[in-house]
Parts: structure tokens; sequence; C-alpha cells
């Protein structure tokens, strides 16, 4: 069964500042790998999404994303962030089910990004 | 954004009462997906769609129930609520395998 670790709870960083989110998953097969951002009371956003092909995939809202096989990891990196990126970060990976084809998507536990100004 | 709309958006209700939840798209897309989202647990699954009348159980069915009667409506039905279900419930539909966009939410609160 796959499964997704966003090792930090909650992080803080300055506006202007960079920032790299953590997400490591487990799954047997080429993963699916996404990430979602949620504003508090709001449903989740995608921002980004590797399937295959380049390892560096790019989102929106200046967001962009790697894949490392080797490491099992897909952290999240933004050069410079602005006070409206403060919202809850979901890491996810995919997983096609059998009975009837779509995507089975894992979550993990989720990171809360505060901006200071 | 996708059009998914949920409704309620808000429900109180005492437990051992049934409830149901509605999720309306206007993308014609197959798949539909009823997540559950509790603090410290991220999203789970509950039950998905692949067409009209074709449902299956993800990892925390127990207590639910779904049907499909039209490709735009996915219902939720907790058959006898429990204060175990209170959470916020999330929609979601995808047109592929691959990506799949989210409704508002609904945030239930059994009592």
């Amino acid at each position: 069964a796959q499964s997704v670790t966003q090792p930090d709870i909650h992080i803080t960083v300055s506006e202007g500042a960079s920032l790299e989110l953590r997400c490591n998953y487990s799954y047997g097969a080429t993963p699916y790998l996404f990430w979602y951002v949620q504003s508090p009371g709001q449903g989740l956003q995608l921002l980004l999404k590797y399937f295959s092909g380049d390892t560096l995939v790019q989102g929106i809202k200046g967001f962009e994303a790697e894949f490392k096989r080797s490491q099992s990891s897909f952290n999240l990196r933004k050069p410079s962030v602005h006070w409206s990126d403060a919202a809850e970060y979901f890491c996810a990976v995919g997983a096609l089910i059998l009975t009837g084809g779509g995507n089975k998507l894992t979550f993990g536990t989720g990171t809360q990004l505060k901006v200071e100004l | 954004d996708a059009g998914i709309t949920q409704s309620p958006r808000h429900k109180v209700t005492e437990t051992g009462t049934p409830v149901t939840l509605r999720c309306h798209q206007t993308e014609n897309h197959r798949y539909m997906y009823w997540y559950r989202q509790d603090p410290g647990h991220g999203l789970r699954l509950i039950h998905y769609s692949y067409g009209v009348k074709d449902t299956d159980k993800g990892e925390v069915s127990d207590g639910y129930s779904v049907s499909r009667s039209k490709t735009e409506d996915f219902l939720l039905t907790l058959e006898s609520a429990t204060s175990s279900q209170t959470s916020v419930y999330f929609c979601a539909i995808s047109s592929t395998s691959f990506e799949q966009y989210f409704g508002p939410g609904t945030r239930l609160t059994v009592t």
C-alpha cells in the first residue's frame, strides 16, 4: 500500500525567503505525485503534478517540485514566498484503482505554512 | 476552477439520524470521489464512483453508503450518524485516471 510522509507539521518563513516543503512517499511502482494547497475554509487546489518524464515540474503560483526516485521524495519549492502563500500544503501519491479505473490518492498529513511579514 | 458544488456547506445533526451530502458537477467527468478530512490524518477516501451506478469502497467506508444515478450527482449517506463522523467532507472529480479536482467541502458536526 502506498503512503506519504510530510515530516514538517508547521513551517514559518519570512516573506521573500525561499521555501522547501518536504514529502516522502512509499509506492511499489512509478508513482503519480501531486501537491495541493488548501486555504482556510476552502477546498484543495492542485498546484502541480508528476506522472513521468522531466523530474522537475512547474506548477501554478511560481511553485516547482522535484521528483527524486532514489530518495523517494517529491519536495515542493518556491524561490520567494509571498504573504498570500500562507496555507496548508498536502502531498499525495496516486495509484490506479483496479475496479473501473480512477486514481486513489493517498495524502500526507499536511504542512501548515505561516509567512511572517 | 472545476464546476463542483457541495450541499449543504454546513450541517449539524444528532447522533443516530441519517444524513445525505450531495456533490454536483458540471464537467461531465467520469470519476467522482468522497473524502473526509480530519486533523492529523490528511484526507482519506470513503467511496468512489467510476460511472453511473458504478461505485466501490475506499479505505474508511464503514458507516457510509453512496449512490450515483446521474453522471453529475454523487450522494454520500451516513446511515446513522455518529460523533466519529464529525468531519469535513470533500468531493472530488476527475476525467481520467489522473489528477482530481476538489469541491469546497461540507462541514458536518454530529452532536
